[in-house]
């Protein structure tokens, strides 16, 4: 079993829809969750993070997590084509002694 | 401003060269991580380092190696054992501790091509 898991996509989603960005990891004493979006030939820039249950809202991004299913999400709302890109999900393992990436998610808006 | 910089962008190694990226901060980050990244996969973490002097393998440190000698800088090598080193090398630093998240930031990147 993978760390941080995540489905590698397309997802394909028409403008304006929402989109919805799953992950899962193993180790259950993870404290740190965060979202990074990558385009392509460009490094990963920080979306959102998020560190207790529940949902976190940062403008059109809502990051959402339950620590008991071990499942952490990002729901982008009003998607436009400038989100195509690649979503990595990243964890901190629960030593707090490095940051795990998922493989990411390919999203496409299509218009 | 305050960042991470990466040098060079851009790197073409002849085989059975070492090379070595240069990775700076200025944001007086504890953590510093090397990750490789190739076409179309995920990051896969080749060493980090907490504090000055001490590092720590990653998943593929094998045909790379680090040093910290500085708070700020934390310059990769990529040696000739590394038999397939054609990726996107991205270097990335936090600060440590729970009240920070740890969250990480990340220099431009640097591609390395193997002639």
């Amino acid at each position: 079993q993978k760390e941080v898991e995540q489905n590698s996509g397309p997802l394909s989603v028409p403008e304006g829809a929402i989109a919805s960005l799953n992950c899962t990891y193993s180790d259950r004493g993870s404290q740190s969750f965060f979202w990074y979006r990558q385009y392509s030939g460009k490094s990963p820039e920080l979306i959102m993070f998020i560190y207790s249950n529940g949902d976190k809202e940062d403008g059109r991004f809502t990051a959402q997590l339950n620590k008991a299913s071990q499942y952490v999400s990002l729901l982008i709302r009003d998607s436009q084509p400038s989100d195509s890109a690649t979503y990595l999900c990243a964890v901190v393992n629960s030593s707090a002694s490095k940051i795990i990436f998922g493989s990411g998610t390919r999203l496409s808006i299509r218009p | 401003d305050g960042g991470i910089t990466q040098s060079p962008k851009y790197l073409f190694r002849k085989e059975g060269q070492n090379v070595t990226l240069s990775c700076e901060q200025n944001l007086n980050h504890d953590a510093m991580y090397w990750y490789r990244q190739d076409p179309g996969q995920g990051l896969r973490l080749i060493y980090y380092s907490q504090i000055v002097n001490d590092f720590q393998k990653g998943d593929i440190a094998e045909g790379y190696s680090v040093s910290r000698e500085k708070k700020e800088s934390f310059p990769l090598t990529v040696t000739s054992a590394q038999k397939n080193p054609t990726a996107f090398y991205l270097c990335a630093s936090s600060l440590v501790g729970r009240l920070s998240g740890n969250t990480i930031y990340f220099g431009e990147g640097s591609w390395l091509t193997v002639v």
